[in-house]
């Protein structure tokens, strides 16, 4: 069955610094792939999505660019801030469906 | 953009009463909705989906007769948490697809989420 694949958290890191998280999936066919982000005491809010091969998603300064040939979907930023400090959820969506697979989510910790 | 509401956002509550939480979309018509439930620093876990004007669609090892869903409407579907037990004490969040780019393709829109604890 389809799977979604997180690098295990917490990402601790200092303000200003280069973010990368990673996610691989496993699926039939050619999914649309999703990451979310959900802040403390919250529901999950999208954050940014890419539906074909390299396409590339971006919102808030994060990128993440679907690639085929990887089955990846990492996640990244040039500089966080302490506002970013929130568990970050990779999902994919099959075609045709409306239910999203999810990865485990990785904390992130942003320090001044 | 599509907004899915929740309430209450927390609610404390005995054992052995029951609680229900309530889901809405504000600005679109949802024929299905989903609930998840999320354990402290966990992922989501589907619990069921709610079909409007039909009966829910259960995930495996969770009791229906526990967790009652009703989609009462296009816009709302409520979960109830039966005889609620300390270990029920959870954060459930409920979301809804909306389709996008020509329909073949969604979107969840997730609430917010609702904090119960069972005393």
């Amino acid at each position: 069955g389809d799977s979604v694949t997180q690098m295990e958290g917490p990402v601790t890191l200092s303000e200003e610094a280069f973010l990368t998280i990673n996610c691989t999936y496993t699926a039939t066919g050619y999914p649309s792939l999703f990451w979310y982000v959900q802040y403390p005491g919250e529901g999950l809010q999208l954050l940014l999505k890419a539906t074909k091969a390299d396409d590339k998603g971006s919102n808030k300064g994060f990128e993440a660019t679907y690639r085929k040939e990887t089955t990846s979907f990492h996640l990244e930023k040039g500089s966080v801030q302490v506002s970013d400090s929130a568990v970050y959820f990779c999902a994919l969506l099959p075609g045709g469906s409306y239910i999203p697979t999810f990865g485990r989510g990785t904390s992130l910790i942003v320090h001044p | 953009g599509a907004v899915v509401s929740q309430h209450p956002s927390w609610v404390i509550c005995k054992s052995g009463t029951s609680v229900k939480i309530e889901c809405r979309s504000l600005d679109f018509q949802a024929t299905t909705m989903f609930w998840y439930r999320q354990f402290p620093k966990q992922s989501l876990m589907l619990m069921a989906t709610s079909n409007e004007g039909s009966k829910a669609t259960y995930e495996q090892g969770v009791e229906k007769d526990k967790f009652l869903i009703n989609h009462a409407s296009l816009t709302l579907s409520t979960l109830t948490v039966t005889s609620a037990h300390p270990e029920d004490s959870s954060f459930y969040i409920c979301s809804a697809p909306l389709p996008r780019s020509g329909g073949d393709t969604y979107e969840q829109y997730f609430g917010p989420g609702t904090r119960l604890t069972v005393t």
